[in-house]
């Protein structure tokens, strides 16, 4: 069963507006971290933000902010103030306790274009 | 600079080669990973090592071998690989236990891999 849902493949946004990107993710496991990652077409996965179950605020890092909604089980990403260079695959990824926190399981990944 | 080194960033290779892929790192991290990454894929676990152990495996052709000789190099054995072998590989590090789940797993680079 998949653990990471993205359902968005691509996203447009115009530069300097707002983005969300949607994840939402399966675990029974009541501890577990939630990460974000930018992939530019040079193929390197860049870390750009973690939320853990049991923070009780969002996690914000400059324009990247978190949307967590634990009982929803989502975890969406905002860009604020989108940038050309934003433009990239982004992944969503989840590390449980079990397994003594051992896998990251990434989700499929949107691509994200910022209009000039 | 990730602290994850990958080389060859780039291999071609014929289906009747024997090539290697190799990962290393000095963050002091003790797991670490091998991913793929094709292009109507998400990135797919391949291999888990942990504390030099192999942890998980996620039903991988055999024609992929991993190699953990110490806590900072992993190794990927090719051989007789088919076209559809072609992708980009990943490695990543992190720590391995539960008092690390907010630590991200850091990649490498990539090795572009065409299987010709």
């Amino acid at each position: 069963a998949q653990k990471i849902t993205q359902t968005q493949p691509g996203m447009f946004v115009q530069e300097k507006e707002a983005v969300t990107l949607d994840c939402t993710y399966d675990t029974s496991d009541p501890s577990y971290g939630l990460f974000w990652y930018k992939q530019p077409s040079s193929g390197e996965m860049i870390f750009l933000i973690y939320q853990g179950s049991y923070d009780q605020q969002n996690a914000t890092e400059g324009r990247y902010s978190l949307n967590f909604q634990k009982a929803r089980k989502s975890a969406n990403l905002v860009i604020s103030a989108s940038q050309l260079g934003d433009s990239a695959m982004y992944f969503c990824a989840m590390r449980e306790a079990r397994n003594y926190g051992q896998n990251f399981v990434f989700g499929p990944g949107t691509r994200l274009s910022v209009l000039p | 600079e990730t602290g994850v080194t990958q080389t060859p960033r780039h291999l071609v290779m014929g289906m009747t080669n024997k090539k290697s892929l190799k990962c290393e790192q000095h963050l002091g991290h003790n797991a670490m990973y091998w991913y793929k990454q094709s292009a109507k894929k998400p990135l797919e676990l391949m291999f888990v090592y942990s504390l030099e152990e192999r942890v998980e495996n996620n039903s991988v052709p055999s024609r992929f071998s991993p190699e953990c000789p110490n806590s900072s190099h992993l190794f990927l054995h090719l051989h007789t690989l088919q076209p559809e072998d072609s992708a980009l590989y990943l490695c990543a590090s992190s720590p391995s236990d539960r008092g690390h789940l907010n630590t991200e797993a850091f990649f490498g680079q990539g090795t572009r891999l065409t299987v010709v």
